[in-house]
């Protein structure tokens, strides 16, 4: 049975860093695409990153150049490393593993991020 | 990018009835649009892709259709457990980009 588990989330102030976790079980992460996808409270849902199965990446301009999307292979674990974070990063954040050409699949619980001073 | 205008922004509707959703691409997407379900406090579940191939397990209740810029979801005969939001999702290309969501309330 595929399992996505998000950990890493909290409150932290403008300017700061943080770094998601997704523990995959199931599957292989390293053998598949998989996502980020955010949502900000009572709001709609938004695209943040993807990883291929090689080690290429792509990125939703909003979070281009202070985020960064990888993963453990040995580890089975997805990572998002998020710096320079604003108050517009507040959102909860699932992971996601990819089927086809951007559908996301399986869907983690998600982790809530707060970004506040 | 892309942009995805879903409507209406929300939905009321009695148990049995037909609700249908519609999902506009601001150019081309051939059939590369999913839908989501989304309940309060939990994560999207993936319901239909490809436009109108039904994820594994969704009940037969659910159909999309669509190419192009025009899709549809149709939820046939609702059930208690269909009150919800729904999203589309565009995966033609990069940014991926999601409609505004559907809310579909209990009449």
């Amino acid at each position: 049975e595929v399992q996505l588990v998000e950990s890493g989330g909290g409150l932290v102030q403008p300017g700061g860093s943080l770094r998601l976790s997704c523990a995959a079980s199931g599957f292989t992460v390293s053998s598949n695409y998989m996502s980020w996808v955010r949502q900000a409270p009572g709001k709609g849902l938004e695209w943040v990153s993807l990883i291929y199965r090689g080690d290429s990446t792509n990125y939703a301009d909003s979070v281009k150049g202070r985020f960064t999307i990888s993963r453990d292979n040995s580890k089975n674990i997805l990572y998002l490393q998020m710096n320079s974070l604003r108050a517009e990063d507040t959102a909860v954040y699932y992971c996601a593993k990819i089927m086809i050409r951007g559908v996301n699949e399986n869907w983690g619980r998600g982790t809530l991020v707060t970004v506040s001073s | 990018d892309i942009q995805m205008t879903q409507s209406p922004s929300s939905v009321s509707a009695s148990v049995g009835g037909r609700v249908t959703i519609t999902c506009r691409a601001s150019q081309d997407i051939s059939t590369s649009l999913a839908w989501y379900q989304q309940k309060p406090g939990k994560a999207p579940k993936l319901l239909i892709y490809a436009a109108s191939t039904l994820q594994s397990g969704v009940p037969s209740r659910f159909s999309g259709s669509g190419s192009g810029t025009d899709f549809t979801l149709t939820i046939s005969s609702l059930q208690p457990e269909d009150f919800a939001t729904y999203y589309c999702q565009q995966a033609n290309s990069f940014p991926l980009t999601f409609g505004g969501g559907t809310q579909v309330e209990i009449k």
